[in-house]
């Protein structure tokens, strides 16, 4: 079982909508959970770490669900620019290495 | 701040022959890590260092060897290039503090073995 899944996409929608990823984690002593966006050829870059109690970033909201294991990103009022794939990423201080789902990738079309 | 620099950023080799990655930061973090990206399978671990003179295997260490030449630089060497080490290859390294973990990228080594 990988220790991180997503839904791979691809999630085509036009500018202004909403859309929300979802990832799951296998390891329930996973300590710590981040977004991070990839775009086409680049490397990864942060987007936000998620907290237990939910957190925001501007138009960016990350859930973590520590029961379900389970972790969010909902975007609002896409942007073009938004286009790129979204990594589900999970750390874990045993293994003091971050695992990386698939990623999801969006496009935001005009 | 330069960040994660990592060359080449292209390479083409022939099956068996051998090159070493290089990567360095300037951003005087302890731990550096390689990582390999492949279509489905997102970025699995080769090997890391948690400090200098330190390395340890990741989920994906064969065919590889790496070395922590300083606290700036780490290198990934392939000895004997085989096509299923075609790939995307990044560095990281790594600010960590307590119960955060920040990893900063290169822009990552595209490798093709023919």
């Amino acid at each position: 079982r990988k220790e991180v899944e997503q839904d791979p996409g691809p999630f085509n929608v036009p500018e202004g909508a909403t859309v929300a990823f979802n990832c799951t984690y296998s390891n329930s002593a996973s300590q710590s959970f981040f977004w991070y966006r990839q775009d086409c050829r680049k490397e990864p870059k942060l987007l936000m770490s998620v907290y237990s109690s939910g957190n925001e970033d501007g138009r960016f909201t990350a859930q973590l669900n520590r029961a379900s294991q389970y972790i969010s990103l909902l975007i609002r009022d896409s942007k073009l620019s938004d286009s790129a794939t979204y990594l589900c990423v999970v750390y874990q201080t045993g293994a003091n290495n971050l695992f990386f789902g698939t990623g999801t990738r969006l496009t935001v079309i005009p | 701040n330069a960040g994660v620099t990592q060359t080449p950023k292209f390479q083409v080799l022939k099956t068996g022959q051998s090159m070493t990655l290089q990567c360095a930061q300037d951003m005087n973090h302890n731990s550096m890590y390689w990582y390999r990206q492949d279509p489905g399978m997102g970025l699995r671990l080769i090997y890391y260092s948690a400090s200098e003179g330190t390395t340890d295997k990741g989920e994906v260490p064969n065919g590889y060897n790496v070395s922590r030449l300083n606290k700036r630089e780490f290198s990934l060497r392939l000895e004997s290039a085989a096509p299923s080490q075609t790939s995307v290859y990044f560095c990281a390294s790594v600010e960590s503090t307590g119960q955060t973990f920040a990893q900063y990228f290169g822009p990552g080594t595209r490798l093709t073995v023919t």
